[in-house]
């Protein structure tokens, strides 16, 4: 079974400034999707970003970027000029790539709070 | 984009009684709809899988006689929380899977209070 670790409960930016969210994950497969969501007081999931595995190059939408290192089993999201409205929860999250596979669920990583200082 | 409806997005019921939500895909026809459940301040736990016309596939743990779930077409699945009870509050949010592009849409969650 796929896990998705996220080692930081809480962190904290001033606004401008750039913070990274850590996350790591343990699969056995070789074709998979990984997800950064954004969950605002609204409990609305947002997708944030997302990278094939498959690809050397990591995704980058806007401000929100990620380092995807496919050997370590790496994959943190970058948050460049902070701004208020970035403070949220922040999943990192699975998806098997494989239709023989685990299904193709979401397996979710327990979540980063991210606060914006002003 | 795709938009996925979840209904209603709060209930509050009293304890014994049963309780339904819906989640919709309102312009895709989802193949597979999956419904997670989140404790404050926790992430989402995947409760069941659910395929249009066949029987739901329950996380372990899951009780499906407390939690059914019916995905009786390609634009709908429904939750039922049977005799609920305080423990059961939480906050209930489905995925629906695009049977054309794979692609995951969110609804936008319901928060269930029992009193």
């Amino acid at each position: 079974a796929q896990t998705v670790t996220q080692s930081q409960p809480e962190m904290s930016v001033q606004e401008a400034e750039t913070v990274t969210l850590s996350c790591t994950y343990d699969t056995s497969e070789s074709d998979y999707y990984l997800f950064w969501y954004k969950q605002p007081p609204s409990r609305q999931m947002i997708l944030v970003i997302r990278q094939e595995a498959y690809k050397q190059q990591n995704a980058t939408e806007n401000r929100f970027s990620v380092n995807f290192q496919k050997a370590a089993k790496s994959f943190s999201l970058k948050i460049s000029d902070s701004q208020l409205g970035d403070a949220a929860m922040y999943f990192c999250a699975y998806r098997s790539a494989s239709v023989l596979g685990a299904g193709n669920m979401l397996t979710f990583g327990g979540g980063t709070r991210l606060m914006v200082k002003p | 984009g795709a938009v996925v409806s979840q209904h209603p997005s709060w209930v509050i019921c009293k304890s014994g009684t049963s309780v339904k939500i819906e989640c919709r895909s309102l312009d895709f026809q989802a193949t597979t709809m999956f419904w997670y459940r989140q404790f404050p301040k926790q992430s989402l736990m995947l409760m069941a899988t659910s395929n249009e016309g066949s029987k739901a596939t329950y996380e372990q743990g899951v009780e499906k006689d407390k939690f059914l779930i019916n995905h009786a077409s390609l634009t709908l699945s429904t939750l039922t929380v049977t005799s609920a009870h305080p423990e059961d509050s939480s906050f209930y949010i489905c995925s629906a899977n695009d049977g054309r592009t794979g692609e995951l849409f969110f609804g936008e969650g319901s928060r269930l209070t029992v009193l």
